[in-house]
């Protein structure tokens, strides 16, 4: 069976300072590795994914995430906040055999001034 | 282009009544998920389409959720007998590919606030 941890709920940073949002995953199997955002009243929208080609892993809106195997680990980062990132962040893993997208908890970044 | 697009956006009916969520996908892409998101549940997949077959209904919470998928395009989830357990959103998503494709994304739409009163 596979799962997804977000470690933190709710996570608050200054505009500028580093964005990290933390997830762990459980797979039996090679994993495919997602991150999507969620703006308010509004779908989710892919950031980034982790298919078995680079470990570290670029998106959009200057997001990156590195896959650490030995730590089953995908966290996101951004080096520098912006307000327009606060919104609510899902980790979710996949793999070949399967058709449906297990997603964590969610993580809620809040961007101060 | 156009993207996932769902109706209504938002829907408010009363306990016992039965109600229709439909779901437009991307053109072109065979398959269609259903997922639900509550406060105590988060992101819940309910069904996967392929074209119009459903080979993962293993979500589906009870057998007052039913869902169709017509002509490989527009599915409608059905949810009868509403109880205030299925106030919820129900996101709609489609990709291209089969989902054995390695990491194929998912699109998803806007999503339908389903409030049963």
């Amino acid at each position: 069976a596979q799962s997804v941890t977000q470690l933190g709920s709710h996570v608050s940073v200054s505009e500028g300072a580093l964005v990290l949002l933390r997830c762990n995953y459980s797979s039996s199997v090679p994993p495919y590795l997602f991150w999507y955002v969620q703006y308010p009243n509004q779908g989710l929208q892919l950031l980034l994914k982790y298919t078995s080609a680079a470990t570290l892993v670029k998106g959009i809106n200057g997001f990156e995430a590195e896959f650490k195997k030995s730590e089953t680990s995908f966290h996101l980062t951004k080096p520098s906040a912006h307000m327009s990132d606060a919104a609510e962040y899902f980790c979710a893993v996949t793999h070949q055999n399967t058709d449906k997208l297990i997603f964590g908890t969610g993580t809620r970044l809040q961007v101060f001034p | 282009g156009a993207g996932v697009s769902q109706s209504p956006s938002n829907k408010v009916t009363e306990k016992g009544k039965d109600v229709e969520l439909r779901c437009d996908p991307i053109s072109g892409h065979t398959a269609l998920y259903w997922y639900r998101q509550s406060l105590g549940q988060g992101l819940e997949f309910l069904i996967y389409f392929q074209g119009n077959s459903a080979p993962d209904k293993s979500g589906l919470p009870s057998d007052r959720f039913s869902a169709e998928r017509t002509g490989g395009s527009v599915s409608t989830l059905t949810i009868q007998r509403t109880q205030q357990e299925d106030s919820a959103v129900y996101l709609c998503a489609s990709s291209k590919y089969d989902p054995g494709l390695a990491g194929d994304e998912q699109y998803f739409g806007p999503g339908t606030r389903l409030t049963v009163t």
